[in-house]
């Protein structure tokens, strides 16, 4: 079946402007999970949703990134006013709650900001 | 504060074995995870440990002691495909589902030679 999806795969945008990422998680998966990796460093965690329970945003750098879900589908990841320190690939993954241990990757969204 | 230690790069020999360790000191624990990730791709799992002990799938196995903060990876009969970064992660929280968030180390780029 279908894999977690992720569009734009690259973006490129300007200093100051808004982005939003998109992330399709594999169909039935409840959890959702943002990921930010910097060249040649860790996952770095951002947020985490489960159903209709309020989201984990412990992970959210700053007031200028937010993320919404509608039900157990599609998420968008929002940055505002990107900085250049928000260049990164920027992961999703789902789960089933069944077998909430392991996370299915998308392949990422590569966002470089000039 | 949260710390996640593996070492940053490894070099093995093609047949050989290798053994990637990893050290963690976090305010919760509930499970330890090894990713593979390959070069512009996303991770993809490989083990998870919750009780002490040896989880063995394969070439690869996983070992676990909760009370020395600890884990390792072991891959045997190495293959030129092992080279990849791994990715050493730990569920900080779980609530029947209320929170699932991994904390990754920055991980281990093995390269494995001829």
């Amino acid at each position: 079946g279908a894999g977690v999806s992720q569009s734009p795969s690259n973006k490129v945008t300007e200093k100051g402007k808004d982005v939003e990422l998109r992330c399709d998680p594999i169909s039935g998966h409840t959890a959702l999970y943002w990921y930010r990796q910097r060249l040649g460093q860790g996952l770095e965690f951002l947020i985490y949703f489960q159903g209709n329970s309020a989201p984990d945003k412990s992970g959210l750098p700053s007031d200028r990134f937010s993320a919404e879900r509608t039900g157990e589908s599609v998420s968008t990841l929002t940055i505002q006013r990107t900085q250049q320190e928000d260049s990164a690939v920027y992961l999703c993954a789902s789960s089933d709650l069944r077998h909430i241990y392991e996370q299915y990757f998308g392949p990422g969204t590569r966002l470089t900001v000039t | 504060g949260q710390n996640i230690d593996q070492p940053t790069e490894m070099t093995a020999t093609e047949g050989a074995i290798v053994q990637i360790n990893c050290t963690y000191q976090t305010s919760g624990f509930n499970g330890l995870f090894w990713y593979q990730q390959h070069a512009g791709e996303a991770p993809t799992f490989l083990s998870y440990n919750v009780l002490d002990g040896l989880e063995e799938k394969g070439r690869f196995s996983s070992f676990l002691s909760r009370s020395k903060g600890y884990s390792y990876l072991l891959l045997k009969e190495l293959q030129m495909k092992d080279s990849a970064s791994y990715l050493c992660a730990v569920r900080v929280g779980w609530d029947g589902g209320a929170t699932n968030k991994l904390i990754f180390g920055t991980g281990t780029l093995l390269a494995v030679q001829p």
